[in-house]
């Protein structure tokens, strides 16, 4: 079956900018996650969504990020006011609940902020 | 904080040698851990997947380990091919945590 998708593959954006990153997760995956990959910083978690229940948000680096998961299905992530530390790949994984199952992951989104 | 560490960070062996990366982390309560593939420019792909009751987990090639007590996993590679070079990850799911806290990587290079 389909894995999971995001979109677009490459964003190039001017500082200060606003950004808006897009996740398809696996059909009948109830969870969510974005992580962030960078050069300086290895792989980090940013927030996650199981089902209806309030998203948990402690990776957020700061409150220009936010991101929202409508339906239970598709998640967006918006970027406001871009910094070139912003500049990184944004990772989405999904996974059919939590805890027990594995996470499986999209191909990433490739942010450049110039 | 759960801290984990990849050691060797790169790693170069001729073809159809067998090879052992490892992974430490520094906190012991940890729910899984998990073993990704990571090729350039391209996301990560699950390889296995070891719940902490667990001792280890096989498929084809590949075998995980764990120690959860010492903080411990290994993932053995059985007859490396130039198909198998790629960074690999490993990442645990922390005990009431929901995200992975990922290694730094060990960078396999196997040469033809």
């Amino acid at each position: 079956g389909a894995g999971v998708s995001q979109s677009p593959s490459n964003k190039v954006t001017e500082k200060g900018k606003d950004v808006e990153l897009r996740c398809d997760p696996i059909s009948g995956h109830t969870a969510l996650y974005w992580y962030r990959q960078s050069l300086g910083q290895g792989l980090e978690f940013l927030i996650y969504f199981q089902g209806n229940s309030a998203p948990d948000k402690s990776g957020l680096p700061s409150d220009r990020f936010s991101a929202e998961r409508t339906g239970g299905s598709v998640s967006t992530l918006t970027i406001q006011r871009t910094q070139q530390e912003d500049s990184a790949v944004y990772l989405c994984a999904s996974s059919f609940k939590t805890g027990y199952y594995e996470q499986y992951f999209g191909p990433g989104t490739r942010l450049t902020v110039t | 904080k759960q801290e984990v560490t990849q050691i060797p960070a790169a790693l170069s062996v001729p073809e159809g040698e067998n090879l052992v990366l490892n992974c430490s982390f520094t906190d012991s309560a940890i729910y899984n851990l998990q073993w990704f593939r990571q090729d350039p420019g391209k996301g990560l792909t699950s390889l296995l997947l070891i719940q902490s009751s667990q001792r280890e987990q096989t498929s084809g090639r590949l075998n995980a380990s764990l120690d959860k007590s010492s903080g411990r996993s290994t993932l053995y590679i059985a007859a490396s091919q130039p198909g198998d070079s790629a960074t690999y990850l490993c990442a645990v799911r922390r005990d009431g945590a929901n995200n992975l806290f990922f290694g730094t990587g060990t960078r396999l290079t196997v040469i033809p």
